[in-house]
């Protein structure tokens, strides 16, 4: 089944990018899916940062979308999450996970396979 | 997009019955997922659409949904359901509640 599994620097200096990559595993990225990041500060809860089709298509969340760049790679089947200008504020755990999305009289969305997820502190 | 409101903390005994709740208006076109997330733990799916689980997840746990108002219940709760759950529309996550099995 597929398994993801985020990777990158656990220490980023405040007003650096962060930069973290989801390789995709036992199944194709370009498969009829979106793909997404989602992070969780210390203590909080759940939040969504954005999502890609393998045709590259985005969305972002509104208070992220000035500084947050998502891009996918179909070569080494993975996906990318860039974060710039970053403070301690996104200081978080970031997970990447699989979207299925698919409507009938209702919308369908919900994730079902996601990374173990990545700590990434920023201080300097 | 709108904010997906849920209570922060719930209490069930052992074996018992609970119901956790999260509005928003978005839910009046979306159904709402569900995850739990047990502490330093990805979440886990464990119910999408009108009421369905994932493979593998105990059938004590259902959904339900009205208005702009879903619901996660959970019947006969086990000592392992203690976690948090929260509630997705699209590009929203809940408030997240805490269950402490009693």
């Amino acid at each position: 089944q597929v398994q993801l599994q985020e990777s990158g620097p656990g220490l980023v200096k405040p007003s650096g990018t962060l930069s973290l990559t989801c390789a995709v595993s036992g199944g194709s990225i370009s498969s009829s899916n979106w793909w997404s990041w989602v992070r969780q500060p210390p203590g909080k809860g759940l939040e969504w940062i954005g999502e890609i089709y393998h045709s590259g298509s985005t969305n972002y969340n509104p208070s992220l979308k000035s500084r947050v760049t998502i891009s996918v790679d179909k070569s080494k089947n993975q996906f990318s999450l860039k974060l710039s200008s970053v403070t301690a504020a996104d200081t978080a755990v970031y997970y990447c996970a699989r979207i299925i999305e698919y409507s009938s009289s209702y919308y369908y969305y919900y994730m079902d396979v996601w990374g173990k997820g990545t700590t990434v502190t920023v201080s300097s | 997009s709108s904010e997906l409101t849920q209570d922060p903390a719930v209490s069930v005994a052992l074996g018992q019955t609970v119901r956790i709740t999260c509005q928003g208006d978005s839910l009046r076109s979306y159904y709402a997922s569900w995850y739990q997330q047990k502490p330093g733990q990805a979440p886990v799916l464990v119910i999408y659409g009108k009421n369905n689980r994932p493979s593998g997840i105990p059938d004590r746990f259902s959904g339900s949904s009205s208005g702009n108002t879903a619901s996660l219940t959970i019947t006969g709760a086990q000592a392992e359901d203690e976690a948090d759950y929260y509630c997705n529309s699209r590009e929203t996550f809940g408030t997240g509640t805490k269950v402490t099995v009693l």
